[in-house]
């Protein structure tokens, strides 16, 4: 059972490129997010998504956009990369149960860095 | 909205010593309350969590309890190993809506555990 994974692990682009970074979970969960961590500052919601054909803005949606065709998969684009977007980037996935929705798997992140 | 408030770091403590970490929420209605940790250069890893008041959760010598009436979830460890050093979120979600499956971190709590 792989979890989530992510690739790539590292990269660097420049002002301008446009890049997407890939997500995939195995454990048949609905829920699928993206955060961006900065240093000191915790995670930030960036996009989410309930189901497949279902997404939704978190808290700091500008310069990314997501698709979600199957439940494995949700990729997070970024069209015109900005020195503001370097960060790690970590996707997550969750579950609903009897209890409601519960916790949240990470997957190991993408270090990005724009120059 | 909701929001999570941690003890600034970093906590720097000897082998063996008391761990705690402050963790203070604020939410509407009964959230469900999470520790997640960060090991250098990993994805963050849920360590323990609650789902309603007076819960304790406990996993690896850590513990927190979900205290309503101080809206707080400390965690705490009796004897820290170099092994714990890490970085500490606190986390809460929702009971109702979207903010029932999003998560909302706190800043993170940098952990060095020294021999």
């Amino acid at each position: 059972n792989a979890g989530v994974t992510q690739t790539p692990k590292f990269r660097i682009l420049k002002i301008g490129q446009s890049m997407t970074l890939q997500c995939t979970q195995d454990m048949n969960h609905n829920y699928m997010y993206w955060y961006r961590q900065d240093p000191g500052m915790g995670l930030k919601l960036i996009y989410y998504s309930v189901g497949a054909g279902i997404t939704d803005k978190g808290e700091v949606p500008n310069g990314y956009n997501v698709s979600r065709s199957t439940t494995e998969d949700f990729p997070l684009r970024l069209e015109l990369a900005a020195p503001s977007q370097t960060s790690v980037y970590f996707c997550a996935s969750s579950q609903r149960g009897l209890a409601g929705v519960r916790e949240q798997y990470f997957g190991p992140g993408t270090r990005l860095t724009v120059t | 909205g909701d929001s999570v408030t941690q003890m600034e770091g970093p906590v720097t403590l000897s082998e063996e010593a008391f761990l705690t970490i402050n963790c203070t929420y604020t939410a509407t209605g009964y959230p469900s309350l999470f520790w997640y940790v960060q090991y250098p250069g990993e994805g963050l890893q849920l360590l323990l969590k609650a789902t309603k008041a007076d819960d304790k959760g406990s996993n690896k010598g850590f513990e927190a309890t979900y205290r309503k009436e101080t809206t707080s979830f400390h965690l705490e460890k009796g004897s820290v190993q170099v092994s714990d050093s890490a970085v500490y979120f606190c986390a809460l979600t929702g009971d109702s809506g979207a903010g029932s499956y999003q998560l909302t971190f706190g800043k993170g709590t940098k952990l060095s555990v020294i021999p």
